[in-house]
């Protein structure tokens, strides 16, 4: 597709389970991002992945939090045990490479509520 | 001082005049800015990228990037209605290239 896909749009589960959240960068794109927005609040950096490069997970909130990125491509972002202050917009960006030059473009979200 | 701010806000503006939003940074943010829109209930949108001193325009919007004061705006001419908005300054901090947003500044232009 043209922009960066996240699934599901929306996901609403029982605390204590645990969630996956994809996201497809815009194609071609190296750099790819992870952040979380709750309500009224601003954007809160999780994780960055840059090529082959190590993650850099400094943003992750809790050891609960872990994401991967397969191929260099496809990113999912995985919550176990989940609390209800994971609840949120989770937003995936993505940049044509890493570089502090790089405009990075956004994802639709996955909203999260916990239960 | 946070690493990039948004202070003031919310902001009102009738229809048709010219929108001031300001954003401040501290020297550890990166010389490159940018503005996303961000719509109740949806993801923030690119709008505008600044590297460089002075005035980007790119049709009704002008972003202004001062260095040696470290502030970055963004003004909105001939304000419409659907610019209502918040409105998020970000630059890149770290040396991992992360992206720091300010709160946002919510805009609403009446009619």
């Amino acid at each position: 597709g043209a922009g960066v896909s996240q699934s599901p749009s929306n996901k609403v589960t029982e605390k204590g389970k645990d969630v996956e959240l994809r996201c497809d960068p815009i194609s071609g794109h190296t750099a790819l991002y992870w952040y979380r927005q709750s309500l009224g609040q601003g954007l809160e950096f999780l994780i960055y992945f840059q090529g082959n490069s190590a993650p850099d997970k400094s943003g992750l909130p809790s050891d609960r939090f872990s994401a991967e990125r397969t191929g260099g491509s496809v990113s999912t972002l995985t919550i176990q045990r989940t609390q209800q202050e994971d609840s949120a917009v989770y937003l995936c960006a993505s940049s044509a490479s890493g570089g502090s030059n790089q405009p990075q473009h956004f994802g639709d979200g996955t909203r999260l509520s916990i239960l | 001082q946070k690493e990039v701010e948004q202070n003031s806000g919310p902001l009102s503006v009738p229809e048709g005049a010219i929108a001031s939003l300001n954003c401040t940074y501290s020297d550890r943010v990166s010389q490159s800015f940018f503005w996303y829109r961000q719509y109740s209930g949806k993801s923030p949108e690119l709008i505008m990228s600044i590297y460089s001193n002075g005035d980007k325009e790119d049709g009704r919007f002008t972003a202004q990037l001062n260095k040696a004061s470290q502030y970055v705006s963004l003004l909105i001419r001939d304000s419409q209605p659907s610019d209502s908005a918040t409105y998020l300054c970000a630059g890149y901090t770290g040396a991992n290239s992360k992206l720091t947003f300010g709160k946002g500044i919510t805009l609403s232009v009446r009619p």
